[in-house]
């Protein structure tokens, strides 16, 4: 079982919309929970991360958690050509290692 | 522009060469990491150095030797390399191992002909 998991994707959504993005893990350990965006060609950028279950709203993204579940989300609203990009999940158990998703691909179509 | 750089950005290297890539982070931030990133595969990472010592080599072939004369540089030397160890390296570093915000440098396009 992988340690993280993201539907490949692509994801196409239409301008405007809500991308909805997710991703699971298999520690149950696992304390906190990032997602990362990766444009072709570029390395990843932070865009958001969670600790605690429930929601956490930046701008047009929100994270949700749900550590029974083992199961993080990123939902981006009002989406524009400008978030067209791989989106990378990643968990950390607290120590110094992140274990990442491969990613879902999201492309917004104008 | 990121707080991380790595040079060079492309490097093409034949199996019996020997090269260098170099990051240098300007966060002053304390843990440095090297990660591989393949098509189509996640993250993985390589190395993690804290406070200039090693804490974590994951299982990674010899013929990629890191090094780290202190909390703003870190290097990944390369020889004998492989057409499989073609890939993008990503240097990263956080606030303190332990800290879960890593920040990442532009990366060395590598490709071992």
């Amino acid at each position: 079982q992988k340690e993280v998991e993201q539907n490949s994707g692509p994801l196409s959504v239409p301008e405007g919309a809500i991308a909805s993005l997710n991703c699971t893990y298999s520690d149950r350990g696992s304390q906190s929970f990032f997602w990362y965006r990766q444009y072709s060609g570029k390395s990843p950028e932070l865009i958001m991360f969670i600790y605690s279950n429930g929601d956490k709203e930046d701008g047009r993204f929100t994270a949700q958690l749900n550590k029974a579940s083992q199961y993080v989300s990123l939902l981006i609203r009002d989406s524009q050509p400008s978030d067209s990009a791989t989106y990378l999940c990643a968990v950390n158990k607290n120590d110094y290692k992140l274990s990442f998703g491969a990613g879902t691909t999201v492309t917004v179509r104008a | 522009e990121t707080g991380v750089t790595q040079t060079p950005r492309h490097l093409v290297m034949g199996m019996t060469n020997k090269k260098s890539l170099k990051c240098e982070q300007h966060l002053g931030h304390n843990a440095m990491y090297w990660y591989k990133q393949s098509a189509k595969k996640p993250l993985e990472l390589m190395f993690v150095y804290n406070f200039k010592e090693q804490t974590e080599n994951n299982s990674v072939p010899s013929r990629f030797s890191p090094e780290c004369p202190n909390s703003s540089h870190l290097f990944l030397h390369l020889h004998t390399l492989q057409p499989e160890d073609s890939a993008l390296y990503l240097c990263a570093s956080s606030q303190e191992s332990g800290s879960n915000e890593q920040f990442f440098g532009p990366g060395t396009r590598l490709t071992v002909l």
